[in-house]
């Protein structure tokens, strides 16, 4: 069946304005989750979705990000103000209700913020 | 989530066996040990997870020691396909559900 898709898969945008990012998970996963990776490094976790509610969010870096996700499908990662520090290849899993643990990743979204 | 330490890169000449390693000495009695990948512009893979016995499945072995504070995972015949960078990641099976990734080790498979 289809995975965890990402949109757009390259995004280049001028500091300071803002950007949105798409994560269509697998179909009934209930799970979703964004990272983020600087090139060279590990990921970072961002937010965690479980349904449309965010129990952890414990991860964005500032208030200039945030995330929703609705009906329980789609999730929308938005960062405002653009900041050259931001660029970096953004992840989104996806994974079933537990007792799964096995998370399911997209592509990733590369932004660059120039 | 308890911290894993993994040797920075590793060569295998391809058809041999694998190894890689990951130290995670802090590990508490309710965390498993999960391996992912991440081949070259792609997501992160997963590979295996366990507890304390050792696990195989179609990817891979993990070798857990007996005092848990240490693994190690085996592909048994390396390809060229399996050039990545190798994630030991520590956490609890419940509650917190975030993967916490270090910088893994960059395996590099020798023609």
């Amino acid at each position: 069946g289809a995975g965890v898709s990402q949109s757009p898969s390259n995004k280049v945008t001028e500091k300071g304005k803002d950007v949105e990012l798409r994560c269509d998970p697998i179909s009934g996963h209930t799970a979703l989750y964004w990272y983020r990776q600087r090139l060279g490094q590990g990921l970072e976790f961002l937010i965690y979705f479980q349904g449309n509610s965010a129990p952890d969010k414990s991860g964005l870096p500032s208030d200039r990000f945030s995330a929703e996700r609705t009906g329980e499908s789609v999730s929308t990662l938005t960062i405002q103000r653009t900041q050259q520090e931001d660029s970096a290849v953004y992840l989104c899993a996806s994974k079933e209700a537990l007792p799964a643990n096995e998370q399911f990743f997209g592509p990733g979204t590369r932004l660059t913020v120039l | 989530d308890a911290k894993t330490t993994q040797p920075t890169s590793m060569d295998c000449a391809e058809g041999r066996a694998a190894n890689l390693p990951c130290n995670h000495s802090t590990i508490s009695g309710n965390e498993y040990v999960y391996w992912y990948r991440q081949i070259h512009s792609q997501g992160p893979q997963y590979i295996i997870h366990g507890l304390k016995n050792n696990e195989t499945n179609e990817m891979a072995s993990l070798i857990i020691t007996e005092d848990r504070k240490s693994s190690t995972l085996i592909l048994p015949h390396a390809t060229l396909r399996d050039t990545a960078v190798y994630y030991c990641i520590v956490r609890a099976h419940f509650g917190n559900e975030k993967l916490t990734f270090g910088t893994g080790t960059r395996l590099t498979i020798i023609p």
